[in-house]
């Protein structure tokens, strides 16, 4: 059975940057692609990226681009999402997810809060 | 990027009865890539259907999905008390992946 875990709980100052991992196991880590989605309190979900370890390939969401950086280490079974200039409205659960390749989000972490307050 | 416009915003109903809540796109989608999701309170999302209507590893076939091109939906014949979610529709189409913004269902 898959299953993702997910660092702990963060509480960031304005401005300042957080790093998020995802570590896979059960799986074939490189066979699949991992996505990033985020949900602010009482709020919807955002798709944020994906990266398909097998090939490198990372796809940023146009509201993220230039502000977010995922990549995985193979070695370790592990992807990482870092978000940098962070505001109060990044405060959110931020969830790693499993892409099948139907491009549905078959598997989940158990989601990371961040806050971002002064 | 593809737009997901969920309906209603929040559905109360009883238990035992049906529910129907659709999920339109701004342009067509292929069904291949239409997915819907339970969400709980305090839980990550579940996925319910892929491929617009086949049914996930363990979900109860009173889960139901259909349509194509532009609309979806998505139905639960007989709802059970552990039905009353957030249920969202995603999509997914040029290397991005768009969410809807979730019909919730309530308990009447």
């Amino acid at each position: 059975q898959v299953q993702l875990v997910q660092s702990g709980a963060e509480v960031k100052k304005p401005g300042s940057s957080v790093k998020v991992s995802c570590k896979a196991s059960g799986g074939t880590f490189s066979s699949y692609s991992i996505s990033w989605v985020r949900q602010a309190p009482g709020q919807g979900l955002q798709w944020m990226g994906r990266i398909i370890p097998m090939f490198g390939i990372v796809n940023y969401a146009q509201k993220f681009q230039g502000r977010v950086t995922i990549n995985a280490d193979k070695s370790t079974s592990t992807a990482y999402m870092e978000l940098s200039s962070l505001r109060s409205e990044d405060t959110a659960v931020y969830y790693c997810a499993r892409v099948s390749s139907w491009e549905y989000f078959d598997f989940w972490g158990q989601g990371t809060l961040v806050t971002v307050s002064s | 990027e593809i737009v997901l416009t969920q309906s209603p915003g929040t559905l109360s109903l009883s238990p035992g009865e049906r529910a129907t809540l659709s999920c339109r796109a701004s342009q067509s989608v292929s069904s291949t890539y239409l997915a819907w999701y339970q969400q709980k309170p305090g839980q990550a999302p579940r996925l319910l259907i892929y491929g617009a209507s086949s049914r996930a590893t363990g979900i109860p076939d009173r889960f139901s999905g259909s349509g194509s091109g532009t609309d979806f939906t998505l139905t639960i014949s007989r709802l059970e008390p552990e039905d009353f979610a957030v249920y969202y529709c995603q999509q997914y189409g040029s290397s991005v992946y768009t969410f809807g913004r979730g019909t919730k269902l309530e308990i009447k």
